[in-house]
């Protein structure tokens, strides 16, 4: 069982806006403002799309916005394209013991 | 361009060793922390060890504390993760990802490399 929840899936029409949570702890994502969301297409390795909460990193689509309320932390995907199909991985840091902990991920499905 | 190849998976027993290692290139390596991470087939990501661009601090998750040793060679740009008495639930593709300047996320990964731990 992963440490932060993620809805298995997610669906959108191409134009639409869809949201996907990841809850965790006052020890992880309630307590500190760095976490990051990943994609994952088929077969590929992960690809940094959200940092410290809500930050872009150079290339990636302003469609992509992140935010955190309390313990859980939301990724939305505006404008929804067929390509934004893929897997998605929330991931926090939870202090110098445990460090880093990853959501079970969200499929995310372009109707 | 920055590039992160990682090498070294296959099959081995359970019980067995194997050594890992994570060829990095385009960015100046020895300015940035490394991490492991780890994905179980079907599975999310698992963080499983970082360390720091000195060397200075290494942290492992729980489930390899012990098992699992990570160390760098700046001078070659590589790190290494030497896994011994590996079990059935280490069979996973394993990544390297970049540390941010901070650490607290992955900027960069490889393409991972697949370990098998099966008899």
């Amino acid at each position: 069982q992963s440490a932060l929840t993620q809805p298995a899936s997610v669906s959108g029409s191409p134009g639409q806006s869809i949201t996907i949570s990841c809850t965790g702890t006052s020890s992880d994502v309630g307590s500190y403002d760095l976490v990051s969301w990943y994609q994952q297409l088929p077969g590929k390795a992960p690809k940094l799309m959200i940092y410290e909460v809500n930050k872009w990193p150079s290339g990636v689509s302003n469609r992509f916005s992140g935010s955190k309320s309390g313990n859980t932390a939301s990724l939305t995907i505006s404008g929804l394209q067929a390509e934004d199909e893929a897997d998605y991985y929330c991931c926090s840091y939870a202090g110098s013991s445990t460090f880093m902990v990853f959501g079970g991920g969200t499929k995310l499905t372009v109707l | 361009e920055v590039q992160l190849v990682e090498s070294g998976g296959g099959l081995v027993q359970p019980g067995g060793s194997l050594r890992l290692s994570c060829a990095a290139s385009g960015f100046t390596f020895s300015s940035y922390s490394i991490n492991w991470v780890r994905q179980a087939p079907g599975k999310g990501p698992e963080w499983v060890s970082y360390i720091t661009s000195t060397s200075g601090t290494i942290y492992y998750a729980d489930s390899v504390k012990g098992r699992f040793t990570t160390s760098r060679d700046n001078a070659k740009n590589s790190v290494y993760l030497q896994m011994n008495s590996l079990r059935a639930e280490d069979t996973a593709v394993y990544y390297c990802a970049r540390g941010s300047r901070g650490g607290y996320y992955f900027d960069n990964w490889g393409q991972g490399t697949l370990v098998t731990v099966s008899s």
